[in-house]
């Protein structure tokens, strides 16, 4: 079965410790995007990228860093500089054209020791 | 900047019908998408408009006027399952480009 693949489910970071966040697909999708949601908040985008080895910084990317080395995968790592982590992360991806909808992983909670 | 607003929340009673509205004012828009959320799952796509009017699919249906900046999702025949939250999305001119969402309306269905 295709899908997005997400993990840890839950994760906790100590101060000042830096952890990465899991997300491979075998949609065969061109994008791959990271959202955060907070309580009563809607999603809100982290990075994204429309094709291997490029990315682009969404509305609250300080703190979080990306890669996309493969096709099939987009870990996301929250760095230390980010003061305020624990949230629920998604991952989502996507076929790169107009009006394609975005399928999503379980999602990462992650939490603060 | 962009905005998109939703009701916070909303309650109905099983087999009841009820419209969750959402208003956008976006630099460019492309098309509409709605998601549904169950608490602590993952988003899942329900339907999108990108021509004004109606689509439906089966028990739900969802409408948009692009002039007014205006969508809604209608849910029928309500189910206890139906409990959740509903998230608007716009889709800018760009292909790829991520989805910008609403907070989402959360949904409590009651018997």
């Amino acid at each position: 079965d295709g899908g997005i693949t997400q993990s840890p489910k839950y994760l906790f970071r100590k101060e000042g410790q830096n952890v990465t966040l899991s997300c491979e697909q075998n949609l065969n999708h061109d994008a791959m995007y990271w959202y955060r949601q907070d309580p009563g908040q809607g999603l809100r985008l982290i990075y994204y990228s429309q094709i291997v080895n490029d990315f682009q910084k969404g509305d609250i990317a300080e703190g979080y860093s990306v890669s996309r080395e493969k096709k099939e995968s987009f870990p996301l790592t929250v760095t230390s500089a980010q003061k305020n982590p624990t949230a629920f992360y998604l991952c989502a991806s996507s076929i790169s054209r107009f009006n394609q909808p975005q399928h999503f992983g379980d999602g990462t909670r992650l939490s603060i020791l | 900047g962009q905005n998109i607003d939703q009701p916070t929340e909303m309650t109905a009673t099983e087999g009841a019908i009820v419209q969750i509205n959402c208003t956008y004012q976006t630099s460019g828009f492309n098309g509409l998408f709605w998601y549904q959320q169950h608490a602590g799952e993952a988003p899942t796509f329900l339907s999108y408009n990108v021509l004004d009017g109606l689509e439906e699919k089966g028990r739900f249906s969802s409408f948009l006027s692009r002039s007014k900046g205006y969508s809604y999702l209608l849910l029928k025949e309500l189910q206890m399952k139906d409990s959740a939250s509903y998230l608007c999305a716009v889709s800018l001119n760009q292909a790829g480009t991520a989805l910008i969402f609403g907070k989402g309306t959360t949904l409590s269905v009651s018997s």
